[in-house]
């Protein structure tokens, strides 16, 4: 069993709908939790950290965090063709992020 | 640019030759990554160096794989006798220490090498 499950998609949806993308984990030692943004031919880009679990908002992004299920969600609201891209979770034990554990990306669509 | 950069952007080499990838982290950054990533897959660590510390060997899949970094700043990933499961795209990314807050987490990613073992 991998130590971050996410569902690779891929993902479609019309412009304008809420999406939500979601990880799950085995290891209760995670803390730190993250989300990454990848263009086609980019490198990942970081979205959204969270410490622990509650939720944390940035604009259209809102990431949760429930630690008790081990389970982490990133919603996007009035999605744009723009948002089309790799959507990777990620996460890490401790603050000094030595080593970052990634999911294997949910590929998101948004058709115009 | 201010980014992280690496060379070259595509690799096509045949079975069994030497190839040697590089990353030119951030200047400033103390941290530096590589990792791999498959086709429908995660990004999977291979190494990764802190400053004048040991690096964290511990991803790398086999011994034919070695990554230095030089002077604390530009590294290269050599995969010797290349196979074709090595096809992949090869990602270097760096990151600022000794900072408190949520900006210590932030990796900053290149595009990435991609490689292709015919």
């Amino acid at each position: 069993q991998k130590e971050v499950e996410q569902d690779p998609g891929p993902l479609s949806v019309p412009e304008g709908a809420i999406v939500s993308l979601n990880c799950t984990y085995s290891n209760s030692a995670f803390q730190y939790f993250m989300w990454y943004r990848q263009y086609s031919r980019k490198g990942p880009e970081l979205l959204m950290y969270t410490y622990s679990s509650g939720n944390k908002e940035d604009g259209r992004f809102t990431a949760q965090v429930d630690k008790s299920s081990k389970y982490i969600s990133l919603f996007i609201r009035d999605s744009q063709p723009s948002d089309s891209a790799t959507y990777l979770c990620a996460m890490s034990a401790d603050s000094s992020a030595s080593k970052i554990i990634f999911g294997s990306g949910t590929r998101l669509s948004i058709r115009p | 640019g201010a980014g992280v950069s690496q060379s070259p952007s595509n690799k096509v080499t045949e079975k069994g030759k030497d190839v040697e990838l590089r990353c030119d982290p951030i200047s400033g950054h103390t941290a530096l990554y590589w990792y791999r990533q498959s086709l429908g897959q995660g990004l999977e660590f291979l190494i990764y160096f802190q400053g004048n510390s040991a690096p964290d060997k511990s991803g790398l899949p086999s011994d034919r794989f070695s990554a230095e970094r030089t002077g604390g700043s530009v590294s290269t990933l050599t995969i010797q006798r290349t196979q074709q499961e090595d096809s992949a795209v090869y990602l270097c990314a760096s990151r600022i220490t000794g900072l408190a807050g949520p900006s210590q987490e932030t990796q900053y990613f290149g595009p990435g090498t991609r490689l292709l073992v015919l």
